[in-house]
């Protein structure tokens, strides 16, 4: 079992949709958890943090955390072209482990 | 702005030669860096871990002796991969924890080595 689990896509959203993106994790006892979006080409930049259990929101992103089911998601409202990359999920429990990442394409 | 910054950007060489990367924290100390290789279409994968003063820590896998970490001051790491193939070809990122939030990190713009 991989530690940290994404579907890789392609997740295809129109411009304005809700895009929401699901990562697993294995290791319970992991406490901080964070999305990153990775242009193609470019390093991978932090968008959310989330380290309770509940919804963090900032701007049109929502992180939601569950420790319980071990889940972790970002949703990202009135999606725009511009959002159109590879969103990675990763966990940190002493160190940094990343998901394969989802790809999200935004249509206009 | 940039927190780290990695360089070069790019890299070409010849199969045999070596190539070094390096990796700069930005106006922040950094004991601790991590560097990651990503293949395309694939997830980052964690190489090693680069501790100022004190040797580097590999993941299982990674052969120590083919890259060289230096983490020579607390504001710098190298990483040198040592007689390149074509197979070592791919995009390099390092990292830095920065910040009061526990295990966030900030990246360097990556360095994509291709070897011929």
């Amino acid at each position: 079992q991989k530690e940290v689990e994404q579907n890789s896509g392609p997740l295809s959203v129109p411009e304005g949709a809700i895009a929401s993106l699901n990562c697993t994790y294995s290791d319970r006892g992991s406490q901080s958890f964070f999305w990153y979006r990775q242009y193609s080409g470019k390093s991978p930049e932090l968008i959310m943090s989330i380290y309770s259990n509940g919804d963090k929101e900032d701007g049109r992103f929502t992180a939601q955390l569950n420790k319980a089911s071990q889940y972790v998601s970002l949703l990202i409202r009135d999606s725009q072209p511009s959002d159109s990359a590879t969103y990675l999920c990763a966990v940190n429990n002493n160190d940094m482990r990343f998901g394969a990442g989802t790809r999200l394409t935004v249509k206009p | 702005g940039a927190v780290v910054s990695q360089h070069p950007s790019r890299v070409i060489c010849k199969s045999g030669t070596s190539v070094k990367i390096e990796c700069r924290s930005l106006d922040f100390q950094a004991t601790t860096m991590f560097w990651y290789r990503q293949f395309p279409k694939q997830s980052l994968m964690l190489m090693a871990t680069s501790n100022e003063g004190s040797k580097a820590t590999y993941e299982q896998g990674v052969e120590k002796d083919k890259f060289l970490i230096n983490h020579a001051s607390l504001t710098l790491s190298t990483l040198t991969v040592t007689s390149a193939h074509p197979e070592d070809s791919s995009f390099y990122i390092c990292s830095a924890p920065h910040g009061l939030i526990t295990g966030e990190l900030f990246f360097g713009e990556g360095s994509r080595l291709t070897v011929l």
